[in-house]
Parts: structure tokens; sequence; C-alpha cells
């Protein structure tokens, strides 16, 4: 099956800085990769996504890029505000039923 | 708004009894629902996945007469927690779709089993 490996597990930046944080999959057929923030005692909310015919998607401060070659996606922050600090959680799907396989999780702090 | 709703938020209830999650799609046929428990500082580890009008299907390890899940209709999935024990206390989760591109998450369901 499908495994889907998440780093850094947290990652602490000054608001106003980049981050990014970079997930790898294994299974060459998932097709779709999204991104999900979640925030304390919240269930997770889609930030962004992108699919495998799309090498890179942006939306405003946030963007995905995508290396289907090497199997990898990372999402990129830019700007950071106090606000972003939360759990974010990578994911692959070959939409096989639905499945969605997340990564562990990174927590990203920005310190004001 | 909310694609999903999932009731109770939070619960607290005493080890040996039995709780109740409710996972609602509020304005489409949920065909099949996934269920997630998550403790603090990790990911979501699916339970199990169910399709209206059949079993669910459980993952490894996961106790199908602990965890009842119940898929009646195309709106509402249920989680029944049975016996629950202070170890069962964890973030629990619902997940469904409209399409393979449209994934939507309960709020999920705190449960502290005293």
């Amino acid at each position: 099956g499908e495994n889907v490996e998440q780093h850094p597990s947290t990652l602490s930046v000054q608001e106003g800085d980049s981050a990014v944080i970079k997930c790898t999959y294994s299974d060459s057929a998932s097709n779709y990769f999204p991104w999900y923030k979640q925030e304390l005692g919240k269930g997770p909310q889609l930030i962004i996504d992108i699919r495998s015919n799309v090498g890179e998607k942006k939306d405003q401060r946030i963007a995905v890029t995508l290396n289907k070659t090497a199997k990898h996606f990372s999402l990129h922050i830019t700007e950071t505000q106090p606000e972003d600090s939360a759990v974010y959680f990578c994911a692959a799907s070959n939409n096989a039923g639905n499945m969605l396989t997340f990564g562990g999780g990174t927590r990203l702090m920005v310190k004001p | 708004g909310a694609v999903v709703s999932q009731h109770p938020s939070w619960v607290i209830c005493k080890s040996g009894t039995s709780v109740k999650i409710e996972c609602r799609s509020l304005d489409f046929q949920a065909t099949t629902m996934f269920w997630y428990r998550q403790f603090p500082k990790q990911s979501l580890m699916l339970m199990a996945t169910s399709n209206e009008g059949s079993k669910a299907t459980y993952e490894q390890g996961v106790e199908k007469d602990k965890f009842l899940i119940n898929h009646a209709s195309l709106t509402l999935s249920t989680l029944t927690v049975t016996s629950a024990h202070p170890e069962d206390s964890s973030f629990y989760i619902c997940r469904t779709y409209r399409t393979a591109y449209e994934q939507y998450f309960g709020p999920g369901t705190r449960l502290t089993v005293t």
C-alpha cells in the first residue's frame, strides 16, 4: 500500500519568514495530493491540493509543488503569520476507493 | 458553511458506558464514511470504512465489537464506542467525499473516559 513520509515533524519560524514542509510517497499510482491544516481541537481543513498532471499550484501565500519522478511534494507558505500556527498534514490518494494516506504531520509555530 | 457535521463535539463518560458519535453530510449523499482516531500530537489513524447499507470494513487491530459503525442512510453514519475505557479517550474524526477531489472532514469529537 501507499506510504507517506512527512518532514519536519516540528518547524518554528519567525513571523514573515517562509516555511517549507516536504512529503514523499511510495505508490507511483497516486495522483492526488491534498494538504490539510488542523488547529487544536478541530478537524483537518483542506488548504490546497494538487493533481498529478500539474507541477505547481499557488493560492496567495500558499503553494504546492509536485515532482512525480522523485515522488515528492512540498508545501510552501510565504510571509508566515501567527495564525498559520497549526499542524499540517500532507496526504496522497490514487482515487481507488477514495483512500487517503496521511503523512505524520508537521507542527508549525510562527513566532511573532 | 460546514459540509459535514459531527455530534457531539466533546463528551465525557464514565468507564464502562457506551458513547455514540454521529457524522452527517449536510448537502450531499455520503456513500462512504471513513472513521479516524487521533491521539495527541499524532497523525490520523484510520479505524474503519463504512458504506451505506453494508457492514463496515475495519483496519487491522481495531476491534469491531468495541467500535460499532452504522451507516444506515446516505447522510448519517454513527460510531459507537462500547464499554469505553480511559484508553479509548481520543479525538474521533469522520471523513467523506463528494468526488475524488472533494474530501470533507467532520469537526471531530473529543472523547474523555473517566
